[in-house]
């Protein structure tokens, strides 16, 4: 069963700083994506960066990018230079037959 | 190009009562997937929805189901409600199904069960 795991239910940075979120993941799959997916404070939810497993190269989107390791299957997320507006709730999902959302991290920018 | 809209945007039901919401997807997606987001869980896959047929099902019980419509808007149902159906309901779309795609979402429905 494909599980992903986010230990981290609530962090915060100061603006301009840098914070790095975790999610962990479980899949038998040998080819799968993974995602960031970012939801404003009453606001829907909006891909944030993707990541093709088979690809070795870490995604990068601006100031978001990815630490993916797939022997570890881990892949977090580290945000440079933070905004007020990267306030959000941040979740990490895998697929498999269907997308697998983790719980959740909520980040406060802190100004 | 208009995004994800779902309605109701907030709905009130009490116990034992029945809700449909509705989900009209991006135009030209044919893929639409529902999530129940709850505190503390995350997003639930509940069921998608591709060319009106049902690609896959989380695990729900069956007062959940849903439906696509040739136009690919999408409807879901929650019969009999319980306390613990309170939860905010996501429609994602997407051009296509496979899971490989970026997801759509709106803005979501907010049904609270008293």
């Amino acid at each position: 069963a494909q599980t992903v795991t986010q230990s981290q239910p609530e962090m915060s940075v100061q603006e301009a700083e840098t914070v790095t979120l975790s999610c962990t993941y479980d899949t038998s799959e040998s080819n799968y994506y993974l995602f960031w997916y970012k939801q404003p404070p009453s606001r829907q939810m909006i891909l944030v960066i993707r990541q093709e497993a088979y690809k070795q190269q870490n995604a990068t989107e601006n100031r978001f990018s990815v630490n993916f390791q797939k022997a570890a299957k881990s892949f977090s997320l580290k945000i440079s230079d933070s905004q007020l507006g990267d306030t959000a709730m941040y979740f990490c999902a895998l697929t498999g037959n269907q997308f697998y959302f983790g719980t959740g991290t909520s980040l406060t920018v802190i100004p | 190009k208009a995004g994800v809209t779902q309605t109701p945007r907030y709905l009130i039901k009490t116990r034992g009562q029945q809700v449909t919401l509705s989900c009209s997807p991006i135009s030209g997606h044919r893929s639409v997937s529902w999530y129940q987001q709850t505190p503390g869980q995350g997003l639930q896959f509940l069921f998608e929805y591709f060319s009106e047929t049902q690609r896959n099902k989380g695990n729900f019980p069956g007062r959940f189901s849903g439906r696509q419509f040739s136009n690919s808007r999408s409807e879901m149902n929650v019969s009999t409600l319980e306390l613990g159906d309170s939860a905010l309901y996501l429609c994602a779309s997407s051009y296509t199904t496979g899971n490989t795609g970026e997801l759509f979402f709106g803005e979501g429905s907010r049904l609270t069960v008293l």
